[in-house]
């Protein structure tokens, strides 16, 4: 059973558009929401992190929105940059427990 | 701050042998460290859970004999594929869990293995 379900699994965006990539999940006990980005034959690296006692959270170009009642958060990326094309990973976690990855979003993002 | 390091990054063997790979918590200490499993275009598997003087835990469908894993310090986890055979080859990712603030795990940049 996938504990975090992830969409798009691929995602193409013009330079300079809004990129936005979804996440569900079911476990309310789940306390702690982050976000990696991976590039090609790279480990994934923390992009950005959010906990469910606050609705938005933003750092630079990317913001998460969260919704609790609905079970749902995601990713928006302002001003996407050829830069930014690579897999996304959404996750969750409850408190020091293993992290429950999503399926990744591969951004493709186009001069 | 929170660098984790891998070695080999890519390692190449034949069928039947022995591979180790090694995972670093560079600046700080970790009890925990996990092992993962990704295969291309897929997301990362957990394999193991590995605790610093204690036996790894592993998920189900992992065959512990096969991926012997090691925690002998609070900076060093290592994962040996024993008897590697062509169906062994992957991305192995490690990730180190920071005790304390909301516990993030923090990757190491991957090792490619490839049997022959």
């Amino acid at each position: 059973q996938q504990q975090v379900k992830q969409s798009p699994q691929s995602l193409i965006v013009q330079k300079g558009g809004i990129s936005i990539i979804n996440c569900a999940y079911e476990n309310t006990a789940f306390d702690y929401f982050p976000w990696y980005q991976q590039f090609p034959g790279k480990g994934p690296a923390l992009l950005i992190a959010i906990r469910p006692d606050v609705s938005e959270k933003k750092e630079g170009r990317f913001t998460i929105s969260f919704n609790k009642s609905a079970k749902q958060f995601s990713l928006h990326i302002m001003d996407s940059q050829p830069g930014d094309s690579a897999t996304y990973f959404c996750a969750a976690k409850t408190g020091a427990n293993n992290l429950f990855f999503g399926t990744g979003t591969r951004l493709t993002v186009i001069p | 701050g929170a660098v984790v390091s891998q070695h080999p990054s890519w390692v190449i063997c034949k069928s039947g042998t022995s591979v180790k790979i090694e995972c670093r918590s560079l600046d700080f200490q970790a009890t925990t460290m996990f092992w993962y499993r990704q295969f291309p275009k897929q997301s990362l598997m957990l394999m193991a859970t590995s605790n610093e003087g204690s036996k790894a835990t592993y998920e189900q469908g992992v065959e512990k004999d096969k991926f012997l894993i090691n925690h002998a310090s609070l900076t060093l986890s290592t994962l040996t594929v024993t008897s590697a055979h062509p169906e062994d080859s992957s991305f192995y990712i490690c990730s180190a869990r920071f005790e304390g603030g909301y516990n993030e795990q923090f990757f190491g940049p991957g090792t490619r293995l490839t049997v022959l």
